[in-house]
């Protein structure tokens, strides 16, 4: 059974960081780009960033780019989002979601910023 | 950016009725292999997004044969037919031919 299971949420302050992990099982990880898409309170879906398999790929919505960075380890069959530079407006539940089809997602994890 | 416009943004429907939700793109969905990128997603209440209809028209694993999609290259359609109680959500399209991928902003199906 595939299973993304994210972690690594929590309250932070504007500017600041946080790095959010997804384990991913039930699958060759290392053979599937994966994505992640965030959802603020009450909104609809965004895409935040993709990777491909081998990381070749990258590449990141423009909300983000040069404050978030995706990289994954193929070992731990672990997919992660390093953001930076927090702002109010990243606050959201975000998910990861397997490639090409987002077929499987996590649960989501809550990144909550604010002072 | 390709922009997905869904209607309506809520619908109301009888169970056992059928309904039917739009999708409008800003431009071409359809790759030079012939695949049309469009997607389909349910988020059920309080509950991830889940694939029903990927590449326009394919029905995803487990979903069942009550939901069809259809389109052109700019216009889409997700048919529901026999609407049951366990349809209730926010139904997304969505597109990934193209960084960014885009979403549209949902359609809200609820009972009668």
């Amino acid at each position: 059974e595939v299973q993304l299971v994210e972690s690594g949420g929590g309250l932070v302050q504007p500017g600041r960081s946080l790095k959010l992990s997804c384990l991913a099982s039930g699958f060759t990880f290392s053979n599937y780009g994966m994505n992640w898409i965030r959802q603020a309170p009450g909104k609809g879906l965004e895409w935040v960033a993709s990777i491909s398999s081998s990381s070749s790929y990258i590449y990141y919505a423009d909300t983000v780019k040069g404050r978030f960075t995706i990289s994954r380890d193929n070992a731990k069959n672990t997919l992660y989002l390093q953001m930076t530079s927090l702002r109010s407006e990243d606050t959201a539940l975000y998910y990861c979601a397997r490639h090409l089809d987002f077929d499987y997602w996590g649960q989501g994890v809550m990144v909550t910023v604010s002072s | 950016d390709i922009v997905m416009t869904q209607a309506p943004l809520s619908v109301s429907v009888t169970p056992g009725e059928s309904a039917s939700i739009s999708c409008r793109s800003s431009k071409s969905l359809l790759h030079s292999n012939g695949i049309t990128y469009v997607y389909w997603y349910l988020q059920k209440p309080g509950k991830s997004p889940q694939l029903l209809i990927y590449r326009m028209s394919n029905l995803a694993s487990g979903v069942p044969d009550r939901f069809s999609g259809s389109g052109s290259e700019t216009d889409f359609t997700l048919k529901i037919s026999r609407v049951e109680a366990e349809d209730v959500g926010i139904y997304y399209c969505g597109q990934l031919l193209e960084n960014p991928y885009t979403f549209g902003a949902g359609t809200k199906l609820e009972l009668k």
